[in-house]
């Protein structure tokens, strides 16, 4: 079975443009993550979905960054006007359930650099 | 609210020597503990996880940890290294309770010479 898929892998955009990045998580899994791994850090939460419910979005930096999972599969996470700071990995991740003890299956990232 | 703190940015060890990854955690509640491998240009993988019984617990690829709530620590070991075990490693605390997202360390480096 396939695992979580990211794209683009890498997207170059200017600053002051618009950016979506693409997630499919393993299918039927309930729990939808996005982190953001600066460069030499540890991933940090942006927001999390259960099934196509948007739960906690605390982790998003500003009112640019919108996320959207509405089939409760595929999920989005879109950049307004981007900035040089937003440029990280974007790290999805998936869990069968909603219990604190389930992995998290972690998609390849999508690098984004702002220029 | 939970933390980790993950002490030593870079590890070197030579090829069959001890592997030492420290890791201390704050948690108000009984911690979910996790380590994570990244591979240059990779996701993150699933070494082990500890959430309760047992507190040594054994992953993938030889490694294992041990959760010490004394000491609130969580350190990663493999007693012997292999050059495929140079990667970036994060341990982790699932917030419990408020999504259960997960709270990363700053990563450890591991570098393995022959």
């Amino acid at each position: 079975g396939a695992g979580v898929s990211q794209s683009p892998r890498y997207k170059v955009a200017k600053r002051g443009q618009d950016v979506a990045l693409r997630c499919d998580p393993i299918s039927g899994h309930v729990s939808l993550f996005w982190y953001q791994q600066a460069l030499g850090q540890g991933p940090e939460f942006l927001t999390y979905f259960q099934n196509e419910a948007q739960l906690d979005k605390s982790g998003l930096p500003s009112d640019r960054f919108f996320a959207e999972r509405p089939e409760g599969s595929v999920s989005t996470l879109k950049i307004q006007r981007t900035q040089q700071e937003d440029s990280a990995v974007y790290l999805c991740a998936s869990s069968a359930d909603r219990t604190g003890a389930d992995e998290q299956y972690f998609g390849p990232g999508t690098r984004l650099t702002v220029t | 609210a939970q933390s980790v703190t993950q002490l030593g940015s870079h590890v070197s060890v030579s090829e069959g020597a001890l592997v030492l990854l420290r890791c201390n955690y704050s948690s108000s509640v009984p911690p979910y503990l996790f380590w994570y491998v990244q591979y240059p240009n990779q996701g993150l993988q699933l070494l082990l996880k500890y959430t309760t019984g047992a507190t040594l617990v054994k992953g993938i690829n030889g490694f294992e940890a041990e959760f010490k709530k004394s000491e609130t620590s969580f350190h990663l070991t493999k007693p012997s290294a292999h050059m495929s075990d140079a990667a970036e490693y994060f341990c982790a605390v699932s917030d419990l309770g408020n999504t259960d997202k997960l709270i990363f360390g700053t990563g450890t480096r591991l570098q393995v010479f022959p």
